[in-house]
């Protein structure tokens, strides 16, 4: 079964902590997307990459920064975490592919206090 | 840029057809998917179709594309209480890079 794991499922930080939300994928994937979501706003990208040790911006990047030593591990970083950032973020991949579908994670609860 | 509506939520009962409809812009989309969402977890892909269809039928799965209108529907037949559930519309632009959500269709199934 193809599989994106994310680190963890729920977890509560203080303001200003440096926060790191790890996924892993296990299907070879060229592409990695961070998402959030938001009630009433949707899923929003964050940002995404198309190989390793390369990343783009998407459509909300400010506050977030990621990290892509290896194929399989994309890595969110919130620098300074900030109360706006308490969000559901969720992860997924795919083949660099028109048809490909996205493959998602089960999502982490993050709550910034 | 390409802009995607739903309306977010929808309500029916046990066995009645579930209807779910999205409203796009782009009209150079190329595939159109729906995903579904069950509570505390991430998004699976139900089904998609190709921009140069109507209609893809799979199992109780009805997707209709009406490309002029710019409209896309999912049609849920028998719906379950297992079917409960937000189901996002999900337009690409020819490139994974390119997709535009849907805000989510929450739909409510009762016994």
């Amino acid at each position: 079964d193809v599989k994106v794991t994310q680190s963890s499922r729920y977890l509560v930080k203080r303001t200003g902590e440096k926060v790191f939300l790890e996924c892993v994928q296990d299907m070879d994937h060229e592409n990695m997307f961070w998402y959030r979501q938001d009630p009433g706003l949707g899923l929003r990208l964050i940002y995404f990459s198309y190989d390793v040790k390369m990343k783009e911006k998407g459509d909300i990047p400010e506050g977030y920064s990621v990290s892509r030593e290896k194929k399989e591990r994309f890595s969110l970083i919130l620098e300074s975490a900030s109360t706006n950032q308490t969000s559901m973020y969720l992860c997924a991949s795919s083949f660099p592919s028109p048809d490909e579908k996205l493959f998602f994670g089960s999502g982490t609860q993050l709550s910034v206090l | 840029g390409e802009d995607v509506e739903q309306s977010l939520f929808l309500s029916v009962r046990e066995g009645d057809s579930s209807v779910i409809n999205c409203t796009y812009t782009d009209s150079s989309s190329t595939y159109l998917y729906w995903y579904k969402q069950e509570p505390g977890a991430g998004l699976q892909l139900l089904t998609y179709i190709f921009s140069n269809m109507d209609m893809k039928q799979d199992q109780r799965l009805t997707v209709l594309l009406n490309k002029k209108d710019k409209h896309l529907s999912l049609r849920i037949a028998d719906t379950q209480t297992g079917d409960s559930a937000i189901y996002f519309c999900i337009i690409s632009g020819g490139s994974n890079y390119k997709l535009t959500f849907g805000k989510g269709t929450l739909l409510t199934v009762n016994p």
